[in-house]
């Protein structure tokens, strides 16, 4: 079974530039999360989906941020315009209902604005 | 006060050595706490859960001490695999958000 997709791995782009990440849960998981890791910082929580409905975005940092889940499968979130501030690894994860703790995280885009 | 507080270490000990990390959280009334572990540039990865308390699974220990606020992993029988950082995390929003430490590192050598 495929695990937590993320793409891309990497991203290079110029302070002000848009970036979108894009990631694939694992198949059947309705919980969809995405974090965040600013180097020499803890991972930090984001946003959370159930399905295609926003349950909790308590942790997007400004309205630069936007987070989608079309149809309940697939994520992207979309920086725009990008900050220096914004460099990190941005982690997708998914889990079962009712299994928010057993979270399964793809392998992360890391982020650079320069 | 952050959330969840770990030593960030490293920990440099020998193969077959045990160690053990303990994690200090602020909120009394957390119910779910559970360990992840993370490789170099690599996801994190579900290691244990703990509840209540605590669990055992082969050489992993974690344990849980609602009245002093900490939860602890104990390694026995260290191996060169077993070289990571240790995430302590615990489950809020409802159980729908994690909240991890910073990690502790630990180096197993030979």
């Amino acid at each position: 079974e495929a695990g937590v997709t993320q793409f891309p791995s990497h991203s290079v782009i110029e302070k002000g530039q848009t970036v979108t990440l894009r990631c694939d849960p694992i198949s059947g998981h309705d919980n969809l999360y995405w974090y965040r890791r600013v180097m020499g910082k803890e991972i930090k929580f984001l946003l959370h989906f159930v399905k295609e409905s926003k349950q909790d975005e308590s942790g997007m940092p400004n309205n630069r941020f936007l987070a989608e889940r079309t149809g309940g499968t697939y994520s992207t979130l979309k920086v725009q315009p990008a900050e220096l501030e914004d460099s990190g690894v941005y982690f997708c994860a998914s889990s079962q209902t009712g299994t928010g703790g057993e979270a399964f995280f793809g392998q992360g885009t890391r982020l650079t604005v320069v | 006060r952050k959330e969840v507080e770990q030593d960030p270490g490293p920990f440099n000990v020998p193969e077959g050595a045990t160690v053990a990390f303990n994690c200090t959280y602020s909120n009394s009334a957390s119910q779910s706490f559970f360990w992840y572990r993370q490789d170099c540039r690599k996801e994190p990865k579900l290691l244990m859960s703990v509840y209540s308390s605590g669990n055992e699974d082969g050489r992993f220990t974690a344990q849980l001490n609602r009245a002093s606020q900490y939860i602890s992993l104990l390694i026995r029988d260290s191996k060169l695999s077993d070289s990571a950082t240790y995430l302590c995390v615990r489950l809020t929003g409802g159980g729908n958000k994690l909240t991890f430490g910073t990690g502790t590192q630990l180096k197993v050598e030979l």
